[in-house]
């Protein structure tokens, strides 16, 4: 499977506890992004990659998110402190970064629970 | 505020009809749009893109069109089928304004009805 593989897939955590998700892209892609989805919404824009730079920050990414590109290819996203409020299913994407038509393709989702 | 919208939360149409997804947005600076399809559970799938150039893109049964002036697209499946139940997310980015993030809309949940 070459597509964009996230991990773990379900997370459950008690509030004030930090967790780690983790992103392969597909490989051959240069840009990865990290989108956050609640129930009823559609996917809202956290940060994104080219290459291991990161180059835009959502104000929804506080202090208590970091996420890492250290080598250009793996992406983590890292949650301090938990809150319930962080309970959300998290998205991995990557693409070319072809300009003009930058079509982003997604994993399957890491879906956090913060109880 | 909400810059893509889907107003319709839902549709449920018969299989074998044409489904019609609406999307509305007010960031004159999109110039790049894009359906995704979503199942349960699972993250969205990439269905058909249009660029601002153009103002239909066809793909087997799903075509796009996009009305600039009234910044509103539309996603066309003929015929519908069963498995095509889903959400569905209209999307947006404005890379030649410096920003590669795409902006959803809230989505539409179609029903095809055997």
């Amino acid at each position: 499977d070459t597509g964009v593989s996230q991990d773990p897939r379900h997370k459950i955590t008690k509030r004030g506890q930090n967790v780690t998700f983790r992103c392969d892209p597909i490989s051959e892609h240069n840009r990865l992004y990290w989108y956050r989805q609640t129930l009823g919404q559609g996917p809202e824009f956290l940060t994104y990659f080219q290459n291991e730079a990161q180059l835009e920050k959502s104000r929804l990414l506080s202090d208590r998110f970091s996420a890492e590109r250290p080598k250009g290819s793996f992406s983590t996203l890292e949650i301090q402190r938990t809150e319930q409020g962080d309970s959300a299913m998290y998205l991995c994407a990557s693409s070319f970064g072809q300009t003009p038509g930058n079509t982003i393709y997604f994993g399957e989702g890491s879906w956090l629970t913060v109880v | 505020d909400q810059q893509v919208k889907q107003n319709s939360p839902s549709l449920s149409v018969q299989e074998g009809r044409i489904s019609i997804l609406n999307c509305d947005y007010t960031n004159s600076m999109f110039d790049y749009f894009l359906w995704y399809k979503k199942y349960p559970a699972e993250g969205p799938t990439f269905l058909i893109s249009i660029s601002s150039i153009k103002d239909k893109n066809e793909d087997g049964r799903f075509t796009v069109f996009l009305n600039k002036s009234a910044k509103h697209l539309s996603l066309h499946i003929v015929p519908s089928q069963p498995g095509d139940s889903a959400v569905y997310f209209c999307a947006a980015s404005a890379p030649q304004g410096g920003s590669e993030k795409l902006v959803f809309g809230k989505g539409t949940k179609l029903t095809v009805n055997p």
